[in-house]
């Protein structure tokens, strides 16, 4: 059983288009993250929710709006791709807050989808 | 602001001996410090973490870690490498004051030689 998934796994288009990426986890987490890695391998976070609500938003062009219909489910939907936009987008999720306060998990990643904009 | 610096890209090591991957930190506070791989193609895999407690911390695939408070690093060691230890990997630092942002270093890819 995979623990968080995403699709889809590949995603080639061209400039100016709108598109969706999905995640899902069955861990049962209360946090989700996506993160953007680069051509170069570098790993920055874009967003993160907890239990739907919006927690981390970093400085991401407003092209990018994620939706988290229920905590298990974390969307990416880009509008009007740049070819800048070309990247590994990972899903990630985290138990964040226990009983008493936050927990220090670990996150938990997904396979990535390589967005390539032509 | 939090940082993390991995001051090598990349780490060449022959089998059977040992190895170590450098991370350096700088936080306001009391760092929460984690150590993740990848590899080609996949997802990063959580390896293990330091939140408080003893400075040697083990973790997944016989690694180790040691936290330096007085020159803030966490590095990442293995007695006896494994050619299939050869991935990218990724120290992260959490700010305990910064939420649940993590941030991470960026990368060193080890590769184990026969």
């Amino acid at each position: 059983d995979t623990a968080v998934s995403q699709t889809p796994k590949y995603l080639v288009t061209q400039m100016g288009n709108d598109k969706s990426i999905k995640c899902e986890q069955n861990l049962g987490h209360d946090t989700m993250y996506w993160y953007k890695q680069d051509s170069k391998k570098f790993l920055k976070i874009m967003f993160s929710y907890n239990n739907k609500e919006l927690i981390i938003n970093e400085t991401v062009p407003n092209r990018f709006s994620p939706k988290s219909p229920d905590k298990a489910h974390l969307n990416l939907h880009i509008n009007s791709l740049e070819l800048g936009d070309s990247a590994v987008y990972f899903c990630a999720s985290s138990q964040e807050f226990i009983a008493g306060g936050s927990s220090y998990n670990e996150q938990f990643f997904g396979p990535g989808t390589r967005l390539t904009v032509l | 602001a939090q940082s993390v610096a991995q001051p090598e890209d990349q780490v060449n090591v022959a089998e059977g001996n040992p190895l170590t991957v450098k991370c350096t930190y700088s936080v306001s506070g009391n760092p929460y410090l984690f150590w993740y791989v990848q590899y080609p193609n996949r997802g990063l895999q959580f390896l293990l973490k330091y939140i408080t407690g003893d400075n040697l911390v083990k973790g997944s695939y016989g690694f180790e870690a040691e936290f330096n408070k007085s020159q803030t690093s966490f590095h990442l060691k293995k007695p006896s490498a494994l050619v299939s230890d050869s991935a990218l990997y990724f120290c992260a630092v959490r700010d305990p004051g910064g939420g649940n942002k993590l941030t991470f270093g960026t990368g060193t890819q080890l590769k184990v030689e026969l």
